[in-house]
């Protein structure tokens, strides 16, 4: 069982629609990190939340973090191929830095 | 190019050889961590690092893998007697000091064992 639980693993959509990645956990989190990964790359850091009901944005993509800090959402808007691929949510599971990754959603856009 | 760098990307080893692998931090960034993922799992942490000391080698496994960070140079992770099973990609990433939690990552070096 994975300490951060991502849905769905898998979204196929098409260009123009919406979409929402979730995260979540039954431990609190003191942040939590948000990450793409190419094919064959390392993980790009997308965004830090920090606070509980925190909300970021970063062009067509939301980013909240609940309240209780123990789930936090992506929501793309207007979906393009670009945005095509694993998206991965990480944090700091207790005082360490080490992080601790959910298993990902892997996200195709077809044009 | 200011970001985590890593090095060779590519390594293929046959069971019995060591590897080594190494990463330079960010500029500026003094702490590194590793982190593996093997082929259809997801990233698991490794072993953190700062300069001279091992904060915390809680992912590392006990037999043949061994981690350092020196004064001067990179950080390498070295992999003794490589078996198959140790086949992956294996990614650094560094941190300031100041905000461990947002690390930012080398593209890491995929290692196939024949």
């Amino acid at each position: 069982t994975q300490l951060l639980e991502q849905s769905p693993q898998f979204l196929s959509i098409q260009e123009g629609e919406n979409l929402t990645v979730y995260c979540n956990s039954s431990s609190v989190f003191s942040s939590l990190q948000w990450y793409r990964q190419e094919p064959g790359e390392g993980p790009v850091l997308l965004v830090t939340v920090v606070t509980g009901g925190e909300v970021k944005k970063l062009k067509r993509l939301t980013f909240q973090f609940g309240d209780a800090r123990k789930d936090s959402s992506l929501h793309i808007t207007a979906a393009q191929p670009g945005d095509t691929g694993l998206y991965l949510c990480a944090g700091p599971p207790g005082a360490g830095n080490m992080l601790t990754f959910g298993g990902g959603t892997r996200l195709m856009v077809k044009p | 190019n200011a970001g985590v760098m890593q090095n060779p990307r590519h390594l293929v080893r046959r069971r019995g050889q060591e590897a080594r692998l190494r990463c330079s931090p960010m500029k500026g960034h003094s702490h590194v961590y590793w982190y593996r993922q093997l082929p259809e799992e997801g990233l698991k942490f490794m072993v953190y690092l700062q300069k001279e000391n091992i904060i915390d080698e809680s992912g590392m496994p006990k037999e043949r893998f061994s981690a350092e960070f020196p004064k001067e140079g990179p950080s390498i992770l070295r992999i003794q007697q490589v078996v198959r099973g140790d086949s992956a990609a294996y990614f650094c990433a560094s941190s300031l000091a100041t905000s461990g939690y947002e690390q930012y990552f080398g593209p890491g070096t995929r290692l196939t064992v024949t």
